[in-house]
């Protein structure tokens, strides 16, 4: 198994709802990260989780709150979103705490429209 | 602010030639970095990365760098319809060894 799951695929929210976002991966990695990324723009880093403790978190709006429950799952808890909130999060796992440099990988990604 | 610099494109180039995708970066203490390829509306899927001065290859996917010039680049040879979508050149950042900044993408379309 060489996946990372995300659900849902799609979400729409309306900017006073509460909702969550769910990754998972089961291949052992202890690293696992919250990547925003609009249209035509690069992926940007907005939160890291090594051994399920925070270790990152780029200066994100409290209005999105990571979770890491256990080694194989990572929440994103959304509430309060803005429009411009709207876009891809990707969720990726590696081997190790080098992004990249190893195994690493991305799931599918949610689409996120806040309406 | 770190950077990773990329030409958006698009590069066309005809099937079977060779693309040629570059990339700079200003953060002079980075040590690794990554090529993705990124579909239309998809996830960026891990091509390679590399750590070492020179080239590695890996089938048709050939990286270069050059840490003096900080310059690197991804070479795939006979490209194929199937190679078109928006490579995403990535370094991890020298301060924060999980913290890595990615270009803006190249968008390749191979032309049958």
């Amino acid at each position: 198994d060489t996946e990372v799951t995300q659900t849902p695929k799609h979400l729409v929210m309306g900017m006073t709802n509460k909702k969550s976002l769910k990754c998972e991966q089961h291949m052992g990695h202890r690293a696992m990260y919250w990547y925003k990324q609009k249209a035509k723009k690069p992926p940007e880093l907005m939160f890291v989780y090594s051994y399920e403790k925070l270790s990152i978190n780029e200066s994100v709006p409290s209005r999105f709150s990571p979770e890491c429950p256990n080694s194989s799952l990572l929440n994103l808890h959304l509430h309060a979103l803005q429009p411009e909130d709207s876009a891809l999060y990707l969720c990726a796992s590696s081997q190790g705490e080098l992004f990249g440099l190893t195994e690493a990988f991305f799931g599918q990604g949610t689409r996120l429209t806040v309406v | 602010q770190k950077e990773v610099e990329q030409n958006s494109g698009p590069l066309s180039v005809p099937e079977g030639a060779i693309a040629s995708l570059n990339c700079t970066y200003s953060d002079r203490g980075s040590q690794s970095f990554f090529w993705y390829r990124q579909y239309s509306g998809k996830s960026p899927e891990l091509i390679m990365f590399i750590y070492s001065n020179g080239d590695k290859e890996d089938g048709r996917f050939t990286a270069q760098l050059n840490k003096a010039s900080q310059y690197v680049s991804l070479l795939i040879r006979d490209s194929q319809p199937s190679d078109s979508a928006t490579y995403l050149c990535a370094a991890l950042d020298s301060g924060g060894y999980q913290k890595v900044t990615f270009g803006i993408g190249t968008k390749l379309q191979v032309i049958p």
